[in-house]
């Protein structure tokens, strides 16, 4: 267990709806990352967030937002959605953000648009 | 911007059969990461490196850090079902953000 909280486990919906997926990060990491995985394909980095502030953003859509709240947690919005925003989203936390800290990742939620 | 290659894109051995992953980045690295993702689950930290020509061993996995810190590889010695899964390796950029390689899925066959 990596101590880090995704929900919802999968999540299905249609075209055109707006979802917002969780992330709980481990005790006492500051720094949260959302990453997006499609089908076969590699980790995509969408956006990452340290104690509250935006720090790096990745080729995330502009239909795409995310915030992190003042207890930590992060929310991913997806808004607008395509059939290829279908994809397994997965949220990593870390230390310190700087380059040698390594991530861990939550178990992902399972985004499904019909 | 930077891009982190790796080759194979799938490899399939034999049980008790070597494989090996390279990575390959299009700039200088700081450190590289390795991580393993077993079918159905999510990507987990192996091991970092971060010196020059570094060579780290656990167990039956082989690290290594190229001289020029723009390429790795990952060795594992007579493998078994449990190695399944997709290896990525990980570099960060000029802003620290982490970015992936392509992943090497492994498969085992007993």
């Amino acid at each position: 267990d990596s101590g880090v909280t995704q929900t919802p486990k999968h999540l299905i919906t249609a075209t055109g709806q707006r979802v917002t997926l969780r992330c709980s990060p481990r005790s006492g990491d500051l720094s949260v990352y959302w990453y997006q995985q499609s089908l076969d394909q590699g980790l995509q980095f969408l956006i990452q967030y340290y104690n509250g502030e935006e720090r790096a953003k990745g080729n995330i859509l502009e239909r795409f937002s995310a915030q992190q709240f003042p207890d930590l947690h992060s929310e991913l919005n997806l808004s607008s959605l395509e059939l290829g925003d279908s994809a397994l989203y997965f949220c990593a936390s870390s230390g310190p953000p700087g380059p040698n800290s390594p991530l861990h990742f939550g178990n992902g939620t399972r985004l499904t648009v019909t | 911007g930077q891009q982190v290659m790796q080759i194979p894109q799938y490899q399939h051995v034999q049980e008790g059969e070597d494989f090996t992953t390279y990575c390959n980045s299009s700039t200088t690295l700081s450190n590289i990461q390795w991580y393993k993702q077993r079918p159905g689950g999510h990507p987990v930290f192996l091991i970092q490196l971060v010196k020059s020509g570094e060579v780290k061993k656990q167990k039956r996995l082989t690290f290594q850090f190229g001289e020029a810190k723009k390429n790795s590889s990952l060795h594992i010695t007579a493998t078994q079902t449990t190695d399944v899964g997709t290896y990525f390796c990980a570099g960060p950029d000029n802003t620290d953000k982490l970015i992936f390689g392509t992943g090497t899925r492994l498969q085992v066959f007993p």
